[in-house]
């Protein structure tokens, strides 16, 4: 059991709009810890998608945005394309158990 | 271009150890912290350890790993390690190095990856 939730899998058609909701607790998200977002394609490493809840490492399409508000924080991705098929994961920090944590991953799937 | 590249990974008994190593490149590695991120087969991220870059190098342990597990690095060397003993099975997974970047604890993420290095604990 993560310490913060994702849906498992979402879907959407080609370049329709997807969210990837990341909920978490008073003592992570809520206690004003950062959402961080990766995205992790089949057989490769994780990369860094969103950082500090909103922002985009340079050269990450702005189809892929990021929000938080109160305990919970979401990924949107618009204009989808197959090649946005990938497992997401949220990270942040709790603070009561000081340890860094993931959420347990999306599978988006590319109807 | 920042490069980190993992080794040391294999099949180890239950019971046994093993020693990673992290090889880092394209930035002034004594300036971050560093990180080992872990994936079991067919499963999600998670955290395993965290060293910072500070003179004393405060390490941080999943409970998962505590007590068996120690993290280490060489500046020298541009090299960050994991020592993992007392292996189990659980222990199975895809081992990653993370640069990390950030200001308080709440703030830090991982901007860069290596590609992983396998650890399978099997008798």
């Amino acid at each position: 059991q993560s310490v913060l939730t994702q849906p498992p899998s979402v879907s959407g058609a080609p370049g329709q709009r997807v969210t990837i909701s990341c909920t978490g607790s008073s003592s992570n998200i809520g206690a004003g810890s950062d959402v961080h977002w990766y995205q992790q394609l089949p057989g490769t490493a994780p990369k860094l998608l969103i950082y500090a809840n909103t922002d985009r490492p340079s050269g990450v399409p702005d189809r892929f945005s990021g929000s938080k508000s109160g305990t919970s924080a979401s990924l949107a991705v618009t204009g989808l394309q197959a090649d946005d098929e990938a497992h997401y994961y949220c990270q942040s920090y709790d603070s009561s158990l000081s340890v860094w944590v993931f959420g347990g991953g999306t599978q988006l799937t590319v109807l | 271009e920042v490069q980190l590249l993992e080794s040391g990974g294999g099949l180890v008994q239950p019971g046994g150890s093993l020693r990673l190593s992290c090889a880092a490149s394209g930035f002034t590695f004594s300036g971050y912290a560093m990180n080992w991120v872990r994936q079991a087969p067919g499963k999600g991220l998670e955290w395993v350890s965290t060293i910072t870059n500070g003179g004393g190098g405060g390490r941080y342990f999943a409970d998962s790993v505590k007590g068996r597990f120690t993290i280490s690095r060489d500046n020298s060397k541009n090299t960050l390690y994991l020592q993992m003993n007392s292996l189990r099975a659980e222990d199975t997974a895809m081992y990653y190095c993370a640069k990390a970047r950030g200001g308080p604890f709440s703030s830090w993420f991982f901007d860069y990856w290596g590609q992983g290095t396998l650890v399978t604990v099997s008798s």
